[in-house]
């Protein structure tokens, strides 16, 4: 399996505090990625890196951001958790093929 | 808006059937197209398909791509209850100008294989 590892991988929350959670890999892929998995969506792009400090939106980026300070470190920021980010989040790194996903992240806004 | 929609949304078989999951899209300068199994847990790679005919395969699991027609397919042959499983497929534009492939997923085939 690819070095890729997600960390907390499960967290509960409360509305409007900030969240961050960590994508980690050992691989030196170029491109990371961040998913949200929600029942009847499928997978959807939040945000995505080609490098370091270079970071665009994907789909359903608005209420989240990110930063990529090392090549190995890809973090999601939710800077006021609400109820509808309630989600399974993935992140993904991928160099010149198919992406490779870490275990998840299990997170819960109460 | 580029798209990948699959079909069925869901599917109940029995031990020793043979599935057929079916993955569709409309994507701007397409590459190739990814299949992906997902237990409870992240997804796990299964093909990549780049060229419009060629088959590929994985002990019972097989996949084509007809590139003039839009879609895929992926069989699963003499199905097991280890099969169960949401199955994913994601199309893969041409590089985008700042290099990064943006995958495109569909939202999947539960597949429920019954003993």
């Amino acid at each position: 399996d690819a070095g890729i590892t997600q960390s907390p991988r499960h967290k509960v929350t409360e509305t409007g505090t900030p969240v961050t959670l960590r994508c980690h890999q050992t691989e030196n892929h170029r491109y990371m990625y961040w998913y949200r998995q929600d029942p009847g969506h499928g997978l959807r792009l939040i945000h995505y890196s080609y490098g370091v400090k270079d970071t665009d939106k994907g789909e359903v980026s608005d209420g989240y951001s990110v930063s990529r300070s090392k090549t190995e470190d890809f973090l999601l920021t939710l800077e006021s958790a609400t109820s509808s980010q309630t989600s399974v989040y993935f992140c993904a790194i991928s160099d010149t093929g198919f992406p490779y996903f870490g275990p998840g992240t299990r997170l819960t806004v109460t | 808006e580029d798209k990948v929609v699959q079909s069925p949304l869901s599917l109940v078989v029995h031990e020793g059937d043979t599935v057929t999951l079916n993955c569709s899209y409309e994507v701007t300068n397409f590459r190739s197209l990814l299949w992906y199994k997902q237990e409870k847990k992240a997804p796990t790679f299964l093909f990549m398909l780049t060229s419009s005919g060629i088959e590929k395969k994985s002990g019972r699991l097989s996949s084509i791509l007809d590139k003039k027609e839009l879609f895929s397919i992926l069989n699963i042959t003499a199905t097991q209850t280890g099969d169960s499983a949401v199955y994913l497929c994601a199309a893969i534009p041409l590089l985008s100008t700042s290099g990064t492939y943006k995958y495109i997923f569909g939202t999947g085939t539960r597949l429920k294989v019954l003993a």
